[in-house]
């Protein structure tokens, strides 16, 4: 599976639009990018998933970027309880290969 | 969306027991699912692929005879960690996909085990 790169940590305001970025640079064709979180002492939580197309549900957006070697999860409108690790990841038919994410932090 | 549960949601045992841990998909039949362990301030690291019907898979290091894994019905998967020592320590969790869906991997909430 394609690594991914994710900043260690970011801060975002309640109420704004958290933007988390990834790169993966080293996508094959056939490989999804994946959004999961893990808020403290939890499961990891599925968030969203896309090929090269845009994508959007109830919880975010996700903006694949045209040669789809980055991409940006959009969390619209940020609320406490969106503070946890995001984890960015690529993957094929295998299972789901965590690195360490980023830590998001929503502050009042 | 679809539900895994796991059971005990956290155990204490003596050094040198054995401890079973459940994953069950509660609205969906799970093929292939998945052991994850998590250790403090770190991120999860597959264990092993467990699959209905057959021999789990384990991912290096892993030791095969230490953490049992069984997945006799197409909902239920359970580890058995042998002889727990404090080093085993750690979060377990499961996860699932659902059959005919590669897609997605559902976790379970996990499981916190101390092992004194």
């Amino acid at each position: 599976d394609a690594k991914t790169t994710q900043p260690p940590s970011m801060d975002c305001a309640e109420g704004r639009a958290a933007n988390l970025p990834c790169n993966h640079s080293t996508i094959s064709g056939n490989e999804y990018v994946y959004w999961y979180r893990q808020i403290h002492s939890q499961g990891p939580q599925y968030i969203i998933h896309g090929l090269k197309n845009n994508e959007t549900n109830e919880m975010a957006s996700l903006i694949i970027t045209e040669d789809r070697k980055s991409s940006t999860l959009i969390l619209p409108h940020a609320t406490l309880r969106d503070t946890a690790v995001y984890y960015c990841i690529v993957k094929g038919w295998t299972p789901l290969v965590f690195g360490k994410g980023t830590r998001l932090s929503v502050i009042a | 969306g679809a539900v895994v549960s796991q059971h005990p949601s956290r155990v204490i045992c003596k050094s040198g027991t054995s401890v079973k841990i459940e994953c069950r998909s509660l609205d969906f039949q799970a093929t292939t699912m998945f052991w994850y362990r998590q250790f403090p301030k770190q991120s999860l690291m597959l264990m092993a692929t467990s699959n209905e019907g057959s021999k789990a898979t384990y991912e290096q290091g892993v030791e095969k005879d230490k953490f049992l894994i069984n997945h006799a019905s197409l909902t239920l998967s359970t580890l058995t960690v042998t002889s727990a020592h404090p080093e085993d320590s750690s979060f377990y969790i499961c996860s699932a996909n659902p059959s005919g869906d590669q897609e997605t991997q559902y976790f379970g909430p996990g499981t916190r085990l101390l092992v004194l």
